[in-house]
């Protein structure tokens, strides 16, 4: 079947560290994978998506790069700030209507 | 543009009471549309999905019902609440069947049964 397996949080770093999100997926055939991120008090949004092998999706720092030999769109961030502390899910859209999220991994940095 | 709107944002009900929350989408026609839950302490989990109106698909047998009655509207129910379906419900929209289309989500709703 289609799933996402996404490292467990929570995950504490302090500002400018550098960031790494693991996620590894179980698909057929071609999904599109995606990232979305949960401020706090705030519903989901769209934070990159990669939407073939070795794409590389990227937005404000963030960075993931579609790995179809091993399965894995890892997030990255060189150097995180206290306003990228949030809820992070991988996720993953194989060939019909619906969207298979991960865990979720819940992010804090501290000052 | 396209904006969707869940509502009510909290909800306190007990168990064994009914529920109904509704999810409304304006500026786009024919969206599919779809519900998903978070529970406390794991990730998304998605509950029902539509592709038109009165056509709902459902992901796993729970104590939940979806319907569309309309072409922008879907609504989330049960007619006996239980205590595991405590959580945090969202309510989501894309454009497209295709694989890279975006799911475009609302500001979800917090619901606790006691």
């Amino acid at each position: 079947g289609n799933s996402v397996t996404q490292m467990e949080g929570p995950v504490t770093l302090s500002e400018e560290a550098f960031l790494t999100i693991n996620c590894t997926y179980t698909a057929t055939g071609y999904p599109s994978l995606f990232w979305y991120v949960q401020y706090p008090g705030e519903g989901l949004q769209l934070l990159l998506k990669a939407t073939k092998a070795d794409d590389k999706g990227s937005n404000k720092g963030f960075e993931a790069t579609y790995r179809k030999e091993t399965t894995s769109f890892h997030l990255e961030k060189g150097s995180v700030q206290v306003s990228d502390s949030a809820v992070y899910f991988c996720a993953l859209k194989p060939n019909n209507n619906d969207m298979r999220f991960g865990a979720g991994t819940r992010l804090t940095v501290k000052p | 543009s396209q904006t969707i709107h869940q509502w009510p944002a909290t909800l306190v009900q007990p168990v064994g009471s009914p529920l109904s929350l509704e999810c409304t989408v304006e500026g786009t026609s024919n969206p599919n549309l779809y519900w998903y839950r978070q529970a406390a302490g794991r990730g998304l989990q998605l509950l029902f999905y539509s592709v038109g109106i009165g056509q709902i698909s459902s992901e796993v047998p729970q104590n939940l019902s979806a319907s569309r009655p309309q072409d922008r509207q879907f609504i989330l129910s049960s007619k006996k609440l239980l205590l595991s379906d405590s959580g945090f419900y969202l309510c989501a929209w894309s454009r497209e069947l295709a694989t890279n289309e975006k799911l475009f989500f609302g500001s979800g709703t917090q619901l606790s049964v006691l």
